[in-house]
């Protein structure tokens, strides 16, 4: 069975600076997806980045990467240059390769102050 | 297209009457999930439907829930005798499945509150 864990249930980060949200996870899969997803107040939740597992280059979009260490079994997301739209619930999420369901960690708060 | 859609938004009901939820997918999608948010936790996996064939349910899925995709379309969800503790926000999702990965696009949800 898969595991996700975020242990930041909230983060701050001043505008225009950097933030970086933790997540582990647990599988005993060898080829499997990680995703960060954002859901702001009230709107849908929506794909930030994903990083194939069976790559070893980290993801990058725009201001948005990961640091994704295999073998610790970690996938930490790197905000640059953080935006008040910024400000959302982001979930770490898992996907088995050829697999049916996203697991979800519980979630970060991040606040974005100006 | 304009995403996946989700109806109603809100909807507040007396413990132990049934309710119905709507999921419209972006079309051409064959992939439809259905996950459940309590607060202050990560959607949970419900069941996924591969066009009209519903594949896998969870064991979160009680008895009293059901759901169909009648002509591999919208999909409904329908909780009976609701709980309390059905009081979530349920998040339907679809995706373009061709074997491997693709990304899940999620519409805004229904939350449900049970008095």
């Amino acid at each position: 069975a898969q595991t996700v864990t975020q242990s930041q249930p909230e983060m701050s980060v001043q505008e225009a600076e950097t933030v970086t949200l933790s997540c582990t996870y647990d599988t005993s899969e060898s080829d499997y997806y990680l995703f960060w997803y954002k859901q702001p107040p009230s709107r849908q939740m929506i794909l930030v980045i994903r990083q194939e597992a069976y790559k070893q280059q980290n993801a990058t979009e725009n201001r948005f990467s990961v640091n994704f260490q295999k073998a610790a079994k970690s996938f930490s997301l790197k905000i640059s240059d953080s935006q008040l739209g910024d400000a959302a619930m982001y979930f770490c999420a898992s996907l088995m390769e050829y697999g049916n369901k996203l697991v979800f960690g519980a979630g970060t708060i991040l606040r974005v102050k100006s | 297209d304009t995403g996946v859609s989700q109806n109603p938004r809100h909807k507040i009901t007396k413990r132990g009457q049934n309710v119905t939820f709507r999921c419209d997918p972006i079309s051409e999608h064959n992939r439809l999930y259905w996950y459940r948010q309590t607060l202050g936790q990560g959607p949970e996996f419900l069941t996924y439907f591969q066009n009209e064939a519903q594949l896998e349910k969870s064991r979160l899925l009680s008895d009293r829930f059901s759901a169909e995709r009648p002509k591999g379309s919208f999909s409904t969800l329908e909780i009976q005798r609701t709980e309390q503790g059905d009081s979530a926000m349920y998040l339907c999702a679809s995706s373009p499945w061709t074997g491997r990965d693709t990304e899940a696009f999620f519409g805004q949800g229904t939350r449900l509150t049970v008095v």
